[in-house]
């Protein structure tokens, strides 16, 4: 069965330091691993992937995860937070059989402090 | 415009009433996707479509709930004799293709609250 975790309820950082939003899963197979962002009274936006290859990927906005396998983690980075990356960002994981759902974290609140 | 479209996006409606929640996928994506997020909690996975099938309806609460896709495109999502508990943001998402590797898309959600 798939779960994925995200242990801090809310990340507090001031603009221009660097950032981490952890996420741990548990997929049976090859893990797919995606993050989105929700800004208030918005849909989610896809930002980015792991699918294979690297373990560091980039997308949207400046950001960056990094996959590892022994730890079965995906922690988002960003190296110089902005006000503007203040929303609620959700760690999903897709995989373990026929399945083709991705199950979404609790999500972890990020506040940026100008 | 280009993106998933939901209508409405903001429904009231009493305890025991029935509604249709609307979701027009973005064009030529073959997977579509509900999900239900109420407040203060992620995504909960409801059903996916491939097509015009159901191919995993495992989230769906109990049988007051029901989804269709008739013509592979725009999907509803039916609501039979709702309870204040059905109360949330019902999320549609679309994708291109049915392989592991692609994104979803996001609506941005229809609101339902039942008083």
């Amino acid at each position: 069965a798939q779960s994925v975790a995200q242990p801090e309820d809310q990340v507090n950082v001031a603009e221009g330091n660097p950032l981490t939003v952890k996420c741990t899963y548990s997929v049976s197979g090859n893990p797919y691993l995606f993050w989105y962002v929700q800004y208030p009274n918005r849909g989610l936006q896809f930002l980015l992937k792991y699918i294979t290859g690297d373990n560091l990927v980039k997308g949207s906005y400046g950001f960056e995860a990094e996959f590892n396998k022994s730890q079965t983690s995906f922690h988002l980075k960003k190296p110089s937070a902005l006000v503007s990356d203040s929303a609620l960002y959700f760690c999903a994981p897709r995989g373990g059989g026929a399945t083709n759902k991705l199950i979404f974290g609790t999500g972890t609140l990020l506040a940026v402090q100008p | 415009g280009a993106g998933v479209s939901q209508t409405p996006s903001n429904k009231v409606t009493e305890k025991g009433k029935y509604v249709e929640l609307r979701c027009d996928p973005i064009s030529g994506h073959t997977a579509l996707y509900w999900y239900r997020q109420s407040l203060g909690q992620g995504p909960e996975f409801l059903i996916y479509f491939q097509g015009t099938g159901a191919a995993d309806d495992s989230g769906l609460p109990n049988d007051r709930f029901f989804a269709v896709r008739p013509e592979g495109s725009v999907s509803t999502l039916k609501i039979q004799r709702t309870e204040r508990g059905d109360s949330a943001v019902y999320l549609c998402a679309s994708s291109i293709g049915t392989g592991f590797a692609g994104e979803l898309f996001f609506g941005e959600g229809s609101r339902l609250t039942v008083l």
